[in-house]
C-alpha cells in the first residue's frame, strides 16, 4: 500500500513565481520527512528535511511545512528558477521506531517556464 | 569524496541470466540501502545494511535477489535468473546514523533492462 502520496503528477510554474508541492502520508509512525529532487539519468538529490517536532524548516529558497494533524506536508520554492525543473519526491521514515528506510511518493514533475 | 557511486550505469541482459551490481557508499557512512524504481513511481526499499550486517529485507526481495556488504564497505546486489519484471532502476544510498543527521545520499543508479 502507498503510505506516501503525491497526488499532483505535474506542476507548471512561471520563473520567479512560487512552486508549491504537496504530499500526504497515512502512517502515523512517520516522524521524519524529506524532499528529494531528481534529474533524468541521475539519482535523487537530497533537498531538505523536517522532523515531526517542527512545523517548518527553511533552507534558502526551499521551505518545508508539516501539518501533523492532517498528515500533510508541502514544499515551497521561492522564487522558482529554470534549474528547478525536475521530479520532486516526498519521502518519510519512522525514526522513533528505529526504522530508517524511506517510503517515497510517486513524484511531482515541476516545469519552470521562462 | 565524490559521493555514492554505482557500477555499471546500464545493464542489458537476456531473461534467465544472472547480473550483479556494485555500490560504493560515501566512505564514512555506516548504513547502505538498496532501492528499486520503476517508471512513474518513487523508489521502493529493498534492503539495508548497517556496517556488514544486513538488517532488513523487503518482501519485494524474492529468493532470486541477494545482497552483500563484505567488510562494511562496498555492496553488491545480485539477481539470479532475471525476469522481464526485474527491469528497473536500482538505486543505492548511504547514510551516517549519528548526531541527528539521517539523510540518505543516493548514487546515480544502475538501469537494468531484461530482454
Amino acid at each position: 500500500d502507498q503510505q506516501v502520496k503525491q497526488n499532483s503528477p505535474s506542476l507548471s510554474v512561471q520563473e520567479g513565481r512560487i512552486s508549491i508541492l504537496n504530499c500526504d502520508y497515512t502512517n502515523s509512525m512517520f516522524d521524519y520527512f524529506l524532499w528529494y529532487k531528481k534529474y533524468p539519468a541521475e539519482g535523487p538529490t537530497f533537498l531538505i528535511s523536517i522532523s515531526s517536532i517542527k512545523d517548518k524548516n527553511e533552507d534558502g529558497r526551499f521551505t518545508v511545512f508539516l501539518n501533523k494533524s492532517a498528515k500533510h506536508l508541502s514544499l515551497h520554492i521561492v522564487p522558482s528558477q529554470p534549474g528547478d525543473s525536475a521530479v520532486y519526491f516526498c519521502a518519510a521514515s519512522a525514526r522513533g521506531q528505529n526504522d530508517y528506510k524511506l517510503s517515497f511518493g510517486a513524484g511531482t514533475t515541476v516545469t519552470v517556464r521562462a | 569524496d565524490t559521493g555514492v557511486s554505482q557500477d555499471p550505469r546500464h545493464k542489458i541482459t537476456k531473461r534467465g541470466q544472472n547480473v550483479t551490481f556494485r555500490c560504493d557508499p560515501i566512505s564514512e557512512h555506516n548504513r547502505l540501502y538498496w532501492y528499486r524504481q520503476t517508471l512513474g513511481q518513487g523508489p521502493e526499499f529493498l534492503t539495508y545494511f548497517q556496517n556488514e550486517a544486513q538488517l532488513e529485507k523487503s518482501r519485494l526481495l524474492s529468493d532470486r535477489f541477494s545482497a552483500e556488504r563484505p567488510k562494511g564497505s562496498f555492496s553488491t546486489l545480485e539477481i539470479q535468473r532475471t525476469e522481464q519484471g526485474d527491469s528497473a532502476m536500482y538505486l543505492c544510498a548511504s547514510s551516517f546514523i549519528a548526531g541527528g543527521t539521517y539523510e540518505q545520499y543516493f548514487g546515480p543508479g544502475t538501469r537494468l533492462t531484461v530482454t
